[in-house]
């Protein structure tokens, strides 16, 4: 299989405060992570590369100031939404890619983060 | 810039009744085509992978094909279950790794 998972599934917090979203690859290796955001009735919009060992290459309009990425390990990557507002109010996706193999993500179940 | 264009945005089917979803593409340089199914509150399931024109996969009820421009998903005997959001997503080549996507076709099976 490919399983990936995402810690929380959902968080509610008030504005200003940060926000950190786990993902994790639970049975495979993946070099590389993505992190993807969808708005109500909207597709998914990729917000950010994540490379194991290396710094995020972000999409255009993306802050990287403001959506801090880590990839520590191989098998896990994280994204701080810092001083959060409502407008950050979204789905977050995270996806894998294994670290051998085909170019196929493999999608965490999303994380609703509802900013007050 | 890519483009991904799905048609129709939503399709109601009876239990049964065969059709076909259709993704438009324009890329420079296609990479990969792929089809994910998303639920309702849930992050995409992975369907298939399309690399180059004339490709074909199937799985169960599903086959997707593809072409220069545009793939199709194909539902056969559809079944209430496979009631969901089908999504197309394009890789371009020359490096970049993320996947653009299109909109999504709503997909309902009625019993």
């Amino acid at each position: 299989g490919a399983v990936v998972s995402q810690h929380p599934s959902r968080v509610i917090c008030k504005s200003g405060t940060s926000v950190k979203i786990e993902c994790r690859s639970l049975d495979f290796q993946a070099t590389t992570m993505f992190w993807y955001r969808q708005f109500p009735k909207q597709s998914l919009m990729l917000m950010a590369t994540s490379n194991e060992g290396s710094k995020a290459t972000y999409e255009q309009g993306v802050e990287k100031d403001k959506f801090l990425i880590n990839h520590a390990s191989l098998t896990l990557s994280t994204l701080t939404v810092t001083s959060a507002h409502p407008e950050d109010s979204s789905f977050y996706i995270c996806s894998a890619r294994r670290l051998q193999g085909s170019d196929t993500q493999y999608f965490g179940p999303g994380t609703r983060l509802t900013v007050l | 810039e890519d483009q991904v264009t799905q048609s129709p945005e939503a399709l109601r089917l009876q239990e049964g009744e065969s059709s076909s979803l259709n993704c438009s593409y324009t890329v420079s340089g296609l990479r990969g085509l792929f089809w994910y199914r998303q639920d309702p509150g849930k992050g995409p399931e992975f369907l298939f992978t399309l690399y180059s024109a004339g490709e074909e996969k199937e799985k169960e009820r599903l086959k997707a094909t593809l072409t220069k421009k545009e793939s199709f998903l194909h539902i056969t005997a559809p079944k209430p279950e496979d009631s969901a959001t089908y999504l197309c997503a394009v890789q371009e080549g020359g490096g970049a790794d993320g996947l653009t996507f299109g909109k999504g076709t709503h997909l309902i099976i009625q019993p």
